[in-house]
C-alpha cells in the first residue's frame, strides 16, 4: 500500500512477556518516528530514525524499550518484560525529509494490551 | 517546545464553521503553529501549519493573532467526518528536535 503500515493492529500479551511491533514506512521516506498514545493522553515521542544517522532515543521510557530500523526501511519496536503501564496505542510515522514533521504520515497504530 | 492550551471539547452543527481556539502565549519567534487531528482508531493527520501569516489549504484555515499568542483553526463547513480530536502544537521546524509533543487536544463533535 501507499501508506505507513503497522502490524499487528492489536496485540494482547501477558505481563512479563516480550513483544515486537513492526512498522513499514512509506517507500523512500528517510525519517521514521515512533510514538505512543495512552488512553485519554496525547502523543508521547519514543524514538526517531533519520537515514544512517544515530537514532534519537531520548523518548524511550526505560531500557526495556528498544527499536531498530533495518536497511533504512522497516522498523521494529521491542518491549521486553512488558508491564501493564505499557498498554497503549503505538504509532509509527514517516516523512520524506529530516525535520519536516509537517510532512509526516502516520500509520493506524498497534493497540497493545498487557494483562 | 511552547505549551499550548485548548478547550477539551466542542460541538458544531453540520455545515457550519467550526472554530477551534488554541492559546500559546509562550511561543518563541522561530516556532510554528501546527494543527493535527486524530479520527477515532486512526493515526494523527496533518492539517495545516503557519508562522505568523494566516494560512489556508483545502482542509482548513489558520488564523494567528498579531502577537502570535493564540490561533484559531477554522473548518469552514464541518461534516460528520470531521468529528475528531484536534491537536494544536507549536515547535520550531527543521531543528534537531524531531519529536511532537501533543497535548490532549480538543474533541470536536459535529452534530447532524
Amino acid at each position: 500500500g501507499a501508506g505507513v503500515s503497522q502490524s499487528p493492529s492489536n496485540k494482547v500479551t501477558e505481563k512479563g512477556k516480550d513483544v515486537e511491533l513492526r512498522c513499514d514506512p512509506i517507500s523512500g521516506h528517510t525519517a521514521l518516528y515512533w510514538y505512543r498514545q495512552s488512553l485519554g493522553q496525547g502523543l508521547e515521542f519514543l524514538i526517531y530514525f533519520q537515514g544512517n544517522s544515530a537514532p534519537d532515543k531520548s523518548g524511550l521510557p526505560s531500557d526495556r524499550f528498544s527499536a531498530e530500523r533495518t536497511g533504512g526501511s522497516v522498523s521494529t519496536l521491542t518491549i521486553q518484560r512488558t508491564q501493564q503501564e505499557d498498554s497503549a496505542v503505538y504509532l509509527c510515522a514517516s516523512s520524506p525529509r529530516q525535520g519536516r514533521v509537517s510532512e509526516a504520515f502516520f500509520g493506524q497504530g498497534t493497540r497493545l494490551t498487557v494483562v | 517546545d511552547a505549551k499550548t492550551t485548548q478547550p477539551p471539547s466542542m460541538d458544531c452543527a453540520e455545515g457550519r464553521a467550526a472554530n477551534l481556539p488554541c492559546n500559546h502565549s509562550t511561543i518563541s519567534g522561530n516556532e510554528y503553529v501546527y494543527w493535527y487531528r486524530q479520527i477515532h482508531s486512526q493515526g494523527p493527520q496533518y492539517i495545516i501549519h503557519g508562522l505568523k501569516n494566516n494560512e489556508t489549504n483545502e482542509m482548513a484555515s489558520l488564523i494567528i493573532t498579531e502577537d502570535r499568542k493564540s490561533s484559531t483553526l477554522i473548518l469552514p463547513h464541518a461534516t460528520l467526518r470531521d468529528t475528531a480530536v484536534y491537536y494544536c502544537i507549536v515547535r520550531a521546524d527543521q531543528t534537531g528536535a524531531n519529536n511532537l509533543f501533543f497535548g490532549t487536544g480538543t474533541r470536536l463533535t459535529v452534530i447532524p
